[in-house]
Order: C-alpha cells, then sequence, then structure tokens
C-alpha cells in the first residue's frame, strides 16, 4: 500500500483565492482525518470523517473552510477565500481504529500570499 | 486550554546518552496515550504508545513511562544516535475519540 496520499505537496496562491487539498486514504480504513500544523496551536484537529461520513467539524476554523468525502478513496478540504494566516502544513490521517493510531501523509504545506 | 501539553519546545543531548522528552495532560479520560516522530518534509509517525492499565512500556531503545495521578507521561531513548533528532509528539485519546496531539518537542542528538 502507498500510504495516505496528500496533493499537492506545496502550494502558493494569493489572499482571497480558492485552495483545495486533497487526500487519499489507506484502503480500508474507516477513519480520515485533516489536521493543521502551525508553531503557535502544534497539530490541532480540523474535522473528521467515519465511514465517510463527517463526525465532528468543531476544530473547522471558519465557514472559510469546508471538507468533504464523496467516497471512501477521496476527501478534499477547500479553504475559500483564503487568508495568509491559513498559512500552515495540513495532514491528512487515516486510521481503522483511531485508538490504534494513525497513518499521516506526507503533508501540504500552504502558503498564502 | 490544551488539554496535552509539551512545555518544552526543544532539547539537545549527546550522542549515546539519554533522551527524555515530557508530556502533561489535564483530561483524566485519556486512556491511550502515544509518541509520534517527525521528520522535515514528511508526516508523522508512529512510535510508541502505552494504554493507562500500564505505567511502562518498551520498544527496543525507546520507552514510555505513564503517571497517572501525576497526568505526566514521557519517553525515554537510549542511547540517543543522530537519526533520532526530530519533533516528537505526544498524544492522547479516549474511546474512539480522535487523537489530541501536544506542540511537539524538537530533539536534536549531536554526536
Amino acid at each position: 500500500d502507498a500510504g495516505v496520499i496528500q496533493s499537492p505537496r506545496h502550494e502558493v496562491t494569493e489572499m482571497g483565492q480558492e485552495v483545495t487539498l486533497r487526500c487519499k486514504p489507506i484502503s480500508g480504513h474507516d477513519y480520515l482525518f485533516w489536521y493543521r500544523q502551525t508553531m503557535m496551536r502544534g497539530l490541532e484537529l480540523l474535522i473528521y470523517f467515519n465511514n465517510n461520513v463527517p463526525i465532528d467539524d468543531s476544530g473547522m476554523p471558519e465557514d472559510r473552510f469546508s471538507a468533504k468525502m464523496p467516497n471512501a478513496s477521496f476527501s478534499t478540504l477547500k479553504i475559500q477565500p483564503s487568508e495568509p494566516r491559513d498559512s500552515a502544513v495540513y495532514f491528512c490521517a487515516s486510521s481503522f481504529n483511531p485508538i490504534y493510531g494513525y497513518t499521516f501523509g506526507s503533508g501540504t504545506r500552504l502558503t498564502v500570499v | 486550554d490544551q488539554q496535552v501539553k509539551q512545555n518544552s519546545p526543544s532539547l539537545s543531548v549527546q550522542e549515546g546518552r539519554i533522551s527524555i522528552l515530557n508530556c502533561d495532560y489535564t483530561n483524566s479520560m485519556f486512556d491511550y496515550f502515544l509518541w509520534y516522530k517527525k521528520y522535515p518534509a514528511e508526516g508523522p509517525t508512529f512510535l510508541i504508545s502505552i494504554s493507562s492499565i500500564k505505567d511502562k512500556n518498551e520498544d527496543g531503545r525507546f520507552t514510555v513511562f505513564l503517571n497517572k495521578s501525576a497526568k505526566h507521561l514521557s519517553l525515554h531513548i537510549v542511547p540517543s544516535q543522530p537519526g533520532d533528532s526530530a519533533v516528537y509528539f505526544c498524544a492522547a485519546a479516549s474511546g474512539n475519540t480522535p487523537l489530541v496531539f501536544g506542540k511537539g518537542t524538537r530533539l536534536s542528538v549531536i554526536a
């Protein structure tokens, strides 16, 4: 298995533009998580899905952020419009049982200028 | 209101010596604890875990200690090697709830 695959690896965009981050979880993993890493806040959970259904999106910072999981092998995190404070590394992770830990993707480094 | 705290942002240790990374938590419902290791430009990878029914778990050079009364856990690396230089995240969970991570500690092992 190729692991959790995220794209793009790097994204530089101008303030106000729409940004879409993509994730392909490990086959058979029923849980998918989106985390954001910043120096100030560390790794913070944005949203997670179980069997493609959003379970908890309380970590999504604002209405500008949205996430979807249309099927078991694909998820997107969208920011519209993007702002400089959204600059961070965004990680996707998947798991068959959260208590046994997650497998993380390599992350997307987002820079909003 | 961080539930998982890693109060040392960085730590430097000489090669061959012991590295001790600390983590405190506030939520007494947490019953499972994990350590993740992260290299630059990569995602965090699972290192070692411990459940609340134990006070110690060992895997090769890595040992995690849990002190439930103090709500404290630590990761010991003995002996430390240059390849251990990375950011270490402490994480905790209860039941099937998502992992809550600390801010991480950057370990530098100096040859």
